[in-house]
């Protein structure tokens, strides 16, 4: 079956640092990009970072810029997501999602993980 | 930043055909997606390539896009596809998703 679980949330001070994991099996990891997508409390999703099956190409969202790194693992089949200088708008449910590639820019988002809870708050 | 825009509510009777759109600059010239997210559960992947559907996605769900829109269509609509839908694209390597609709089957 193939499966994400996150991992790695919690509850952290403004300014305070997250790693979250994401443990994928059923698939064979390295032939697949990987994203993470976040939903705020109520909120729409959003798009938070992209690495792609190498690890040789990352992209961010303008909001996590500088913030955020995202990695991967294939000797452990793990994406991860370092996380610094959080923020209370951070707080959210973080989603890893695989990324199937069928061209240039032609990517989706077909297995998604059932999420871990970030919370930034004093 | 590449934007997406959808209405918030759409409302459609049992049965009947619902429209989504998802507007954003020259959409037709990049893929679109959808997913479907239904309360407490993670989102779901019923469009992509613009018109394709994944593998157990019912033959009522139907994608286009063109010009500056992306239109997902769900005929004979049933009580099961209420939910939040939302489109998204690719810019490259940069993601952005639609900022989601809620489907009301009344």
């Amino acid at each position: 079956e193939v499966q994400l679980v996150e991992s790695g949330g919690g509850v952290v001070r403004p300014g305070g640092s997250l790693r979250l994991s994401c443990a994928a099996s059923g698939f064979i990891f390295d032939d697949y990009g990987m994203s993470w997508v976040r939903q705020a409390p109520g909120k729409g999703l959003e798009w938070v970072s992209y690495i792609n099956w190498s690890g040789g190409a990352t992209s961010y969202a303008d909001s996590v810029k500088g913030r955020f790194t995202i990695s991967r693992d294939d000797a452990k089949n793990t994406l991860h997501l370092q996380m610094n200088s959080l923020r209370a708008e951070d707080t959210a449910l973080y989603y890893c999602v695989r990324v199937g590639a069928l061209g240039p820019s032609d990517y989706y988002m077909d297995v998604w993980g059932k999420g871990t809870t970030v919370t930034v708050s004093s | 930043s590449y934007d997406l825009t959808q209405p918030p509510s759409v409302s459609v009777s049992p049965g009947q055909t619902a429209s989504i759109t998802c507007s954003g600059d020259k959409l037709g010239d990049k893929f679109a997606s959808w997913y479907q997210q239904k309360p407490g559960q993670s989102p779901v992947l019923v469009i992509y390539q613009d018109n394709k559907r994944p593998s157990g996605i019912p033959e009522r769900f139907s994608g286009s896009n063109s010009g500056n829109a992306a239109t997902l269509t769900i005929s004979g609509t049933q009580a099961m596809d209420e939910a939040d839908y939302y489109c998204q694209a690719w810019d490259s390597i940069t993601g952005v998703f639609g900022t989601g609709t809620t489907v009301t089957v009344l």
